[in-house]
């Protein structure tokens, strides 16, 4: 069965850094997401992203946080200066026909910033 | 705004015991409710939704209703197996976004104990 996948599954960093977060997606999904989920809180949504354009964005994804795209199979989150509270579950999500009952999400990549 | 609540855990139970776990919410429009489940390791499935107001949604055994009165979305389960530890997720997605951005709880962990 296809999967979204998430590399690396772990990530530390010292803060300031800048770091990259990769997913793949289903092969055939045209929409794509990107949500996290900082310890003990709620998983919030950061971004939407089709057709190589931001969609929708949250108030969290600020100009520090970039989404791309950078060929056919990979999506990536970029945080540019890592701050410590960026420490946090990110999750990767994609859908065919851009459905909040069809996000496929991926197992999450721990980030943390010292 | 939109929010959702959930009953915090974690949640430990018996095999073949009675599972709750409650949701509520705030929304600003009409939403549709979901359910996701995260088995160690994976991402978060979808587990059942509703759409409407008075719609059971069902999958796995689990049973959730949408209740507007309430404003409630709670899970429930018959019998619980040890197969069913994970953290649940309660969800709501707003009909005025344009890809589905979804709305999560904090997450509930359940673990049923043979």
């Amino acid at each position: 069965e296809p999967e979204v996948t998430q590399t690396p599954s772990h990530q530390v960093t010292q803060m300031g850094q800048e770091v990259i977060l990769r997913c793949v997606p289903i092969s055939n999904h045209l929409y794509f997401y990107w949500y996290r989920q900082i310890l003990g809180q709620k998983v919030e949504f950061l971004v939407s992203f089709y057709n190589n354009e931001i969609s929708e964005k949250s108030e969290i994804f600020d100009d520090q946080f970039s989404v791309e795209r950078p060929d056919g199979s990979n999506f990536t989150l970029k945080i540019r200066s890592t701050k410590l509270e960026d420490s946090a579950m990110y999750f990767c999500a994609s859908s065919e026909k851009g459905l909040a009952n069809e996000q496929f999400f991926g197992p999450g990549t721990r980030l943390t910033v010292l | 705004g939109n929010s959702v609540t959930q009953m915090e855990g974690p949640v430990t139970l018996s095999e073949e015991a009675f599972l709750t776990i409650n949701c509520t919410y705030t929304a600003t429009g009409y939403p549709s409710l979901f359910w996701y489940v995260q088995y160690p390791g994976e991402g978060l499935q979808l587990l059942l939704k509703a759409t409407k107001a008075d719609d059971k949604g069902s999958n796995k055994g689990f049973e959730a209703t949408y209740r507007k009165e309430t404003t409630s979305f709670h899970l429930e389960k018959g019998s619980v197996q040890v197969s069913d530890s994970a953290v649940y997720f309660c969800a709501l997605s707003d009909r005025g976004s344009t890809l589905g951005r979804l709305y999560f709880g904090r997450g509930t962990q359940l673990t049923v104990w043979p």
